[in-house]
């Protein structure tokens, strides 16, 4: 079963537009985890929010974390056609090592040249 | 990419057939989590080796086994392979007491026929 769920599942944007994508899960967590995967490739760590953090950015990606409402939401801002791939959200449920992540079903976007 | 290694790349066999799938980490990491991602789903985490043990395992009956070496690197079998079985198959290495930030793989590939 996966924790977290992905909205929307699909997401077709042009050049130039941000994406937002929100993740929602279900058990209180340590942190959550932005990954991104290409074309049935491995996964990609984009960012990383704590669980007393609110708000990160990194380049073009801002990640919001709301832990009374269990969801977060990425956005990437003046997308490029090379930001085209899946976004999975994934929940570290403890501290430390000796623990799974658990992901979402992931959202496909597509951003058109 | 991530310094982690995985093979094959991809892997065809046939129902109830056994299959061994191989993992390298990157360096300065001790710990390896495996995960299954069926076609246009999320990973599903499989289990993690720590210190060469077993230190967490998901939702996979015992017929996916798994090994840890003192250099870090590790091993996926499958025995009696179904043709749910059939998925990406995804490495992960990461660093016992940081974040759980996981660095993935580029996956073997298994079809079972």
């Amino acid at each position: 079963s996966q924790q977290g769920e992905e909205d929307p599942q699909a997401l077709s944007i042009q050049e130039g537009e941000n994406a937002t994508m929100n993740c929602s899960y279900k058990t209180s967590i340590n942190n959550l985890q932005w990954y991104r995967q290409n074309s049935g490739r491995g996964l990609v760590h984009l960012i990383l929010i704590r669980s007393n953090e609110r708000e990160k950015h990194s380049g073009r990606l801002r990640v919001t974390l709301d832990t009374s409402k269990k969801s977060s939401s990425l956005l990437i801002t003046a997308s490029r056609a090379a930001d085209t791939a899946s976004y999975f959200c994934a929940t570290d449920p403890s501290l430390g090592a000796g623990n799974m992540l658990t992901f979402g079903g992931g959202t496909r976007l597509m951003v058109k040249p | 990419e991530t310094g982690v290694t995985q093979s094959p790349t991809h892997l065809i066999k046939t129902r109830g057939q056994q299959v061994t799938l191989r993992c390298s980490s990157q360096s300065g990491h001790n710990t390896v989590s495996w995960y299954q991602q069926a076609l246009g789903q999320g990973p599903q985490f499989i289990f993690q080796y720590y210190r060469e043990e077993e230190n967490g395992r998901g939702n996979f009956p015992p017929r996916f086994s798994g090994l840890q070496f003192p250099n870090y690197s590790s091993e996926l079998n499958v025995n009696a392979l179904e043709l749910d079985d059939s998925a990406l198959y995804l490495c992960a290495s990461s660093r016992a007491g940081t974040n759980n930030e996981q660095y993935f793989g580029p996956g073997t590939r298994l079809t079972v026929t």
